[in-house]
């Protein structure tokens, strides 16, 4: 079946650097769009970055923009997220979601489960 | 600051129908068809209700519909049932190619 399984959280100091993965299974990752999504803890959702499905383009929102990297590996069917420079407004769950399509434009149609990432000294 | 307006929350009785609004702008739910709702159940994922403004993904009950006008979009749930109570978000794509989240509405059924 379709399946998004994030890892890579856990407690960071301020101003340190991690690395998530979302491992993908059960559909074409190469031919898909795929998206980073937080959530702080008790708030809504954000959207963080985007990458094409081929991995030429890549979109960022301002609050990471410069501090984070989205790419991915077709070969290992896994999406990062490299977070350098973090600060603790970074503290959230992360989602990585497929989008529908190879769009940009196409909505949010498949959901991991989280990785929770703690910013604090 | 949420880039869409929503309201912090909504309730209805079981059987009931409701509506959740989203505002934005221009640059995001008037300029595209492209709006989306999500579903979430505390603890949990999101859950993708509607696509493309009005379109439901395979799965999703016929009770959730939803519409736009000008730059608000709006979700209608019907007939309301207890499983229905979650958070709902409304997001958009925008002008930059990025996408923007409401700040989400809590659904209570009486």
């Amino acid at each position: 079946q379709v399946q998004l399984v994030e890892s890579g959280g856990g407690v960071v100091q301020p101003g340190r650097s991690l690395r998530l993965s979302c491992a993908a299974s059960g559909f074409t990752f190469s031919s898909y769009v795929m998206h980073w999504v937080r959530q702080a803890p008790g708030k809504g959702l954000e959207w963080v970055a985007l990458i094409s499905y081929d991995g030429s383009n890549k979109y960022y929102a301002d609050s990471v923009k410069g501090r984070f990297t989205i790419s991915r590996d077709s070969s290992k069917n896994t999406l990062y997220l490299q977070m350098n420079s973090l600060r603790p407004e970074d503290t959230a769950v992360y989602y990585c979601a497929q989008g529908g399509g190879n769009a940009e434009s196409d909505a949010f149609n498949i959901w991991g489960q989280g990785t929770m990432v703690t910013v604090s000294s | 600051q949420p880039a869409l307006t929503q309201p912090a929350s909504v309730s209805g009785s079981p059987g009931q129908s409701i509506t959740i609004s989203c505002s934005g702008t221009s640059n995001d739910i008037g300029g595209y068809n492209y709006v989306s709702w999500y579903q979430q159940r505390p603890d949990k994922a999101p859950k993708l209700m509607i696509y493309d403004v009005t379109r439901r993904p395979s799965g999703v009950s016929i009770r959730f519909s939803a519409s736009k006008s000008g730059n608000t979009a709006s979700l209608t749930i019907s007939a309301l049932q207890a499983e229905d109570e979650a958070d709902y978000y409304c997001s958009s794509y925008t002008s930059s190619t990025t996408w923007v989240f409401g700040g989400g509405t809590k659904l209570t059924v009486l």
